[in-house]
């Protein structure tokens, strides 16, 4: 089976950094992505690890530890525009995509 | 700039009716997915297929949705007889190939009366 967890909501003020963990179930796992969701919208890629490590893209990063099957979002210089929910989603077996219950962040002045 | 397209976008049906959602991918696109989507929670798979070929289907109702992709391109998933549990967002994804970006179409949203 496949399950992802994450942290229902995170709060953080604008210029801060933020931190978006999930843990992951999955079998043939083959790699972790991210992806932003704003309110009414659809969800939108952001970051793909098949590898340990981290992977930076401007204000925005991810980590994986396939060891740990733990990986993480972080996110830099926050917006006001950053607020949205944020999924992770595991590649499986047969390349199935599936995601996880999803962090909805919130940013303040 | 290429997008998923999805139609309708709205649709509100009576329980026990049959209903119908299209989705044309990305061209070249041959992984399709379908999702279906309860405000608050993540994207739950329904199916996806790999050019016409479903590659999982597990967490289909079978007794009441269908999809299909026959010429490998297009994409239809219908529901027979709707319930009131079914009133969600169905949203359609694409990606080049497996394991890859999947781009999402701005979805149906479905309303069961």
């Amino acid at each position: 089976g496949q399950s992802l967890e994450q942290p229902s909501e995170v709060t953080a003020v604008e210029g801060a950094i933020v931190q978006i963990n999930c843990t992951y179930q999955t079998s043939g796992f083959y790699g972790l992505s991210w992806y932003q969701q704003h309110d009414g919208g659809a969800p939108t890629f952001l970051s793909y690890n098949a590898l340990d490590g981290l992977e930076e893209t401007g204000r925005f990063s991810s980590f994986l530890s396939r060891s740990d099957s733990y990986g993480y979002l972080l996110l830099q210089e926050l917006q006001m525009k950053d607020s949205a929910s944020y999924f992770c989603a595991s590649s499986g077996t047969a390349s199935k995509l599936t995601f996880g219950t999803g962090t909805r962040l919130q940013v303040t002045l | 700039e290429a997008e998923v397209a999805q139609s309708p976008r709205y649709k509100i049906t009576e329980k026990s009716q049959a209903v119908a959602f299209w989705c044309d991918p990305i061209s070249g696109h041959a992984t399709l997915y379908w999702y279906r989507q309860i405000l608050g929670q993540g994207p739950e798979l329904l199916v996806q297929f790999q050019d016409e070929s479903v590659v999982d289907d597990s967490q289909l109702p079978k007794d009441r949705f269908s999809a299909e992709r026959l010429k490998g391109v297009d994409s239809t998933l219908k529901i027979q007889p709707a319930e009131l549990g079914d009133s969600a967002m169905y949203l359609c994804a694409s990606s080049l190939m497996v394991n890859t970006e999947a781009f999402f179409g701005q979805g149906t949203r479905l309303t069961v009366v």
